[in-house]
């Protein structure tokens, strides 16, 4: 089964300092890995994806993340942290079904706290 | 251009009521997918619509149920409410399926079964 993990349920760091939000991914064939955040009292919002390709991938925001096969992980990061990336970030994996469409699987949410 | 539109945003109701929760998706989008999201179970897959069609559900009971009218835009039902179904649901479109598309996600429907 398709599944993603991420181990902590809290990070925490003072604003400046480089951010580091950990996932790893267990999955048959290739993984298809994305990262959304979300803010209290609401949806979800993309942050970036991995399809294939280069395994440091851009996204919003200033958060990258880097693909690691050897350590099947996907871990979020940004250089510098700021007070308002404080939010719920989840990591997860897209799955092709045999339907023809396709459903994200999500891990359980990581808490980033950035303190001043 | 407008995002993904859930309403309502709250909703309250009694066990054994039923409820419909509405979800416009991105304009030219056609895939709509719904997720529940609760903090014991996090974020799950409910279904997925695709021009009008469920093409996949997950692992919930047959009192979750959903259509897709021709606009694309999606309707969930729960039936017969248990206290059990509180939690916000989550309404997602994508412009295509496949690997290479991100589903942009509504603000979502907090219900409260009480």
């Amino acid at each position: 089964a398709q599944s993603v993990a991420q181990p902590e349920d809290q990070v925490n760091v003072a604003e400046g300092n480089p951010l580091t939000v950990k996932c790893t991914y267990s999955v048959s064939g290739n993984p298809y890995l994305f990262w959304y955040v979300q803010y209290p009292n609401r949806g979800l919002q993309f942050l970036l994806k991995y399809i294939t390709g280069d395994n440091l991938v851009k996204g919003s925001y200033g958060f990258e993340a880097e693909f690691n096969k050897s350590q099947t992980s996907f871990h979020l990061k940004k250089p510098s942290a700021l007070v308002s990336d404080s939010a719920l970030y989840f990591c997860a994996d897209l799955t092709i079904l045999t339907g023809g469409g396709n459903k994200l699987t999500f891990g359980t949410g990581t808490q980033l706290k950035v303190e001043l | 251009k407008a995002g993904v539109t859930q309403t309502p945003r709250y909703l309250i109701k009694t066990r054994g009521q039923q409820v419909t929760l509405s979800c416009s998706p991105i304009s030219g989008h056609r895939s709509v997918s719904w997720y529940q999201q609760t903090p014991g179970q996090g974020l799950q897959f409910l279904f997925e619509y695709f021009s009008e069609t469920q093409r996949n559900k997950g692992n919930f009971p047959g009192r979750f149920s959903g259509r897709q009218f021709s606009n694309s835009r999606s309707e969930m039902n729960v039936s017969t409410l248990e206290l059990g179904d509180s939690a916000l649901y989550l309404c997602a479109s994508s412009l295509r399926v496949g690997m290479n598309t991100e589903a942009f996600f509504g603000q979502g429907t907090r219900l409260t079964v009480v």
